[in-house]
């Protein structure tokens, strides 16, 4: 079945420790996104990326990078993880905008975890 | 800027009954899609039903249909009989025709009781 993959599951870090979360999709979707969610909230895009194009969110901070190397694969680097970055991030994707599909597919998450 | 309201953090349905949860936006845009998705606890988030602004007809998946009124900018979904497994956060979303964002309400938790 086509779906959005991402890896690990669960993720514990240490304060400041960099770390990277991936995502893989089978739908060959144009468009791949990060979330953040925290608990009982609803998602907050961090970014996008149409292709190869990347689009920042105004108020994603810069300790947040992200990386697509070819259509499947995205990943989202944490480059000085602090408690307030824990939370669950959600990747997804979608087909380009317009008539093609406007529904985003959510990969199952990755809960990571500050210590 | 588009924005989403859901004015229900929570709602809660009696097992077999029907319940109906609110979604407002705001937009300048003509042309749009709308989306009810669902997140279980611990769960993956699922699209459970999806609105072209363009098709005055509401949409319907089953149990779960909507109530979509253009001009007031509302966009309802109701859950007829109502089970176990329809426990979750609802989210209400937007997205404009010719952009890849999209844009979420702050949620519903609906609790549904045996």
């Amino acid at each position: 079945d086509a779906m959005v993959i991402q890896n690990p599951r669960y993720q514990v870090t240490q304060f400041g420790k960099p770390v990277t979360l991936s995502c893989s999709q089978t739908l060959n979707h144009n468009v791949m996104y990060w979330y953040q969610q925290k608990s009982s909230q609803a998602p907050k895009l961090l970014f996008h990326y149409y292709d190869k194009d990347f689009n920042n969110e105004a108020d994603t901070p810069d300790n947040f990078q992200s990386r697509r190397p070819n259509t499947s694969f995205c990943f989202l680097d944490i480059r000085s993880p602090g408690l307030g970055d824990a939370a669950m991030y959600l990747c997804a994707t979608s087909a380009r905008a317009g008539r093609d599909g406007a529904e985003q597919y959510f990969g199952p998450g990755t809960r990571l975890t500050v210590t | 800027a588009q924005t989403v309201t859901q004015s229900q953090p929570e709602m809660s349905v009696q097992e077999a009954e029907t319940v109906t949860l609110s979604c407002t936006y705001d937009t300048s845009e003509s042309d749009y899609y709308l989306f009810w998705y669902k997140q279980p606890p611990s769960r993956q988030m699922i699209l459970v039903i999806r609105q072209e602004a363009y098709k005055q007809q509401n949409a319907t998946e089953n149990r779960f249909s909507v109530n979509f009124q253009k001009a007031a900018k509302s966009f309802s979904l109701k859950i007829s009989d109502s089970q176990l497994g329809d426990a979750a956060m609802y989210f209400c979303a937007y997205r404009a025709y010719n952009n890849n964002d999209m844009r979420f309400g702050a949620g519903t938790r609906l609790t549904v009781k045996p």
